[in-house]
């Protein structure tokens, strides 16, 4: 079955870049349903998307976060990533990762998730 | 750009209890909506796909309903385990919306 890991750093100085990875196993990134994505958790608080993307195609994100994010895929790797530029005390969270199901117009879900990797933004 | 709002914020019920969660978004969405489910210190997991398909291994007692701008999800008789934060989630064009979530929690 399908499963995700995320990995990176999980301390990032203020205004340095957070970079993140997803590792996909048990699958291929390549099926025309599946898109990757990312999401985060503030301590305490609810589920804010940040990106999603498809292996070949145009990444699409968070209007809020747009000019600070971008998402990448490798599939040679089976991988796909995250980076957040500029980042605050703000963007100190849980980052998920999550294959995004949308092989038709409506279709709209994400499963699976990775277990999430919490990162700090601190001097 | 979408937002969805859930009701009630926080939901006091005892075992046994019936729930009915509220998502509402503010336009009209493009997509199926979702919903998954939450415990604490654990990851988000896919409850409902498509408004009303269950995922995978999720019991009969949950169920999703609703069209246009408003859809519910329906616990119908709380198990101890089903005391969690449930979301809802939908995708507007190409944006992308969680819900603030809805806390079901033992009475």
């Amino acid at each position: 079955q399908l499963q995700l890991r995320e990995s990176g750093p999980r301390l990032v100085k203020p205004s340095e870049t957070l970079s993140l990875t997803c590792t996909v196993s048990g699958g291929s990134m390549t099926n025309y349903t599946d898109y990757w994505g990312w999401i985060r958790q503030p301590p305490g608080k609810g589920l804010e998307w940040i990106g999603t993307m498809y292996y070949s195609g145009t990444p699409y994100y968070n209007p809020s976060l747009k000019s600070r994010a971008t998402l990448s895929v490798d599939t040679s790797k089976n991988q796909f990533s995250l980076k957040l530029k500029s980042v605050t005390a703000a963007d100190t969270a849980i980052y998920y990762c999550a294959r995004y199901i949308w092989g038709s117009y409506r279709d709209n879900w994400f499963d699976p998730w990775g277990q999430g990797t919490l990162v700090a933004v601190s001097s | 750009e979408i937002v969805l709002t859930q009701s009630p914020a926080t939901l006091s019920l005892s075992p046994g209890e019936r729930a009915t969660l509220s998502c509402r978004a503010s336009q009209s969405p493009t997509s199926y909506l979702a919903w998954y489910q939450q415990k604490p210190g654990q990851t988000p997991r896919l409850l409902i796909y498509e408004t009303s398909k269950r995922a995978t291994g999720i019991p009969a007692r949950f169920s999703g309903s609703g069209s246009g701008t408003e859809f519910t999800l329906t616990i119908s008789s709380l198990e101890p385990e089903d005391f969690a934060i449930y979301y809802c989630q939908q995708r507007t064009n190409w944006v992308l919306a969680f819900g603030g979530g809805t806390r079901v929690e033992i009475k």
